[in-house]
């Protein structure tokens, strides 16, 4: 199985913060590597598909990058909004797996 | 607009069975293919299985793939996850999504709750 190992667990962050969030794979995904966010008490939402594609409506402030092996979320300013759990998952191989998430906070 | 509203969870004992529903509306339900994924309490987020968008085909995760099986009614626009033999370690929040040509799942339900307790 591919292990997907997100750092860090844990973020804290002040708004307006640039921040990078890590996605590791295990071995390579090309670019079938798709972040999620979720926020407290909701469900998971899409945010990144393909490593680098925003989805419709996406704020500019979030961007993705990376392919292969490595990977990064971006926020460029923080908001709070933002406070949430963010997820990378794999569809490049069975099964397809998800990271165990990053958590940012408020510092 | 897209919704899913699941049902079918709540507490059951070891061993149990327990089948959860995903009805669907606001698009058409038979072009997609339709997964559900899991969520612990722990927060650790984990992908059942996928169903083909004339379920046909499935495909699960190893570990779940005995006890798990999952099936579609196209004419009722529904999504189904048939649980056997439940355990504790299936305590957690069920999520359907619908899923994209890349495996990405764009549209989630709002979850329903499975507590495994004797």
């Amino acid at each position: 199985d591919v292990v997907l190992t997100q750092s860090p667990a844990t973020l804290s962050v002040t708004p307006g913060d640039r921040i990078s969030l890590s996605c590791r794979a295990s071995e390579s995904v090309g670019t079938y590597l798709h972040w999620y966010q979720q926020r407290p008490n909701e469900s998971p939402r899409l945010l990144i598909k393909y490593a680098s594609q925003s989805i419709s409506g996406l704020p500019s402030r979030f961007s993705g990058s990376g392919s292969g092996t490595d990977f990064t979320l971006s926020i460029n300013g923080v908001e709070l909004e933002d406070l949430s759990i963010y997820y990378c998952q794999q569809c490049d191989s069975l099964p397809f797996t998800f990271g165990s998430g990053t958590k940012l906070e408020i510092k | 607009e897209v919704q899913f509203v699941e049902s079918g969870g709540g507490l059951v004992q070891p061993g149990a069975s327990l089948k959860l529903s995903c009805v669907d509306s606001g698009f058409t339900f038979s072009d997609y293919w339709m997964s559900w994924v899991r969520q612990t309490p722990g927060k650790t987020m984990e992908w059942i299985g996928d169903i083909k968008y004339d379920g046909s085909y499935t495909k699960y995760a190893p570990s779940l793939e005995n006890r798990f099986t999952i099936s579609r009614d196209n004419a009722k626009s529904t999504l189904y996850l048939q649980m056997s033999n439940v355990r504790s370690e299936d305590t957690a929040t069920y999520y359907c999504t619908r899923v994209n040509i890349g495996g990405y799942r764009d549209y989630w339900g709002q979850g329903v709750m499975v507590t495994v307790s004797s």
